[in-house]
């Protein structure tokens, strides 16, 4: 069974104050992984999609990055507006099976961006 | 805004009760997921379906049933409600899932059970 783990639960920044954010994951096969921010009282928003080892994808002050066992988003001099939660998924390589579609998601990890 | 349209935004009903929550995808968009979150589970995935037809199932319970339309709308139906059902709903779509696009979420319903 897929299994998405992020760290941390929760991280506090200051404005300017650059980190990572990690998702750890476990499938048979990866299709694709995916992040995701999700504002309080709205659906998950579409960040990005990493299909290999190796790839890099970048939008504004976020940068996501891939390895065989884990994904890194990472916030470069973060402002306010950048607080959300950040949620990982993965899509593994069953397709014609049961899961075909389905997205398993990590818990999140709460962002605060203090000014 | 993602283009998928859930309705109510709330919906606050008894045990025992029925609902159906309504979902219009994305233009062009030709599958549709539907998913579970609460504080305690995180985003679960209930059901997908793909131009009208069902595709997967993920740990849908039996009281909870779900279609797509010909007009690729859809509905999940929640029966026999009990206190636990309390979450938020979310409906996503996308165009082909063997294509691996990502999947566009709506902003939910929230279901309140007292």
């Amino acid at each position: 069974e897929d299994q998405v783990t992020q760290s941390p639960e929760a991280l506090r920044l200051q404005e300017g104050e650059s980190s990572s954010l990690n998702c750890s994951y476990t499938v048979s096969g990866l299709r694709g992984l995916f992040w995701y921010r999700q504002d309080p009282g709205k659906g998950p928003e579409f960040l990005f999609t990493l299909y290999s080892a190796g790839e890099e994808k970048e939008k504004e002050r976020l940068k996501a990055t891939l390895t065989k066992k884990e994904s890194f988003l990472h916030i470069t001099a973060p402002k306010p507006e950048d607080s959300a939660t950040y949620l990982c998924a993965v899509r593994s390589n069953n397709a014609g099976g049961t899961s075909y579609g389905k997205l398993t998601f990590g818990q999140g990890t709460i962002l605060t961006v203090h000014p | 805004d993602s283009g998928v349209t859930q309705t109510p935004k709330h919906l606050i009903t008894a045990t025992g009760q029925r609902v159906t929550l309504r979902c219009s995808p994305r233009s062009g968009d030709l599958s549709v997921y539907w998913y579970q979150q609460s504080l305690d589970q995180g985003l679960q995935f209930l059901i997908h379906y793909y131009n009208g037809e069902e595709r997967a199932k993920g740990n849908i319970l039996e009281r909870f049933s779900a279609q797509q339309f010909p007009d690729l709308h859809s509905e999940l139906n929640l029966s026999s409600l009990e206190l636990g059902d309390s979450a938020l709903y979310f409906c996503a779509s996308s165009a082909l899932p063997d294509r691996n696009q990502p999947q566009h979420f709506g902003d939910g319903t929230r279901l309140s059970i007292l």
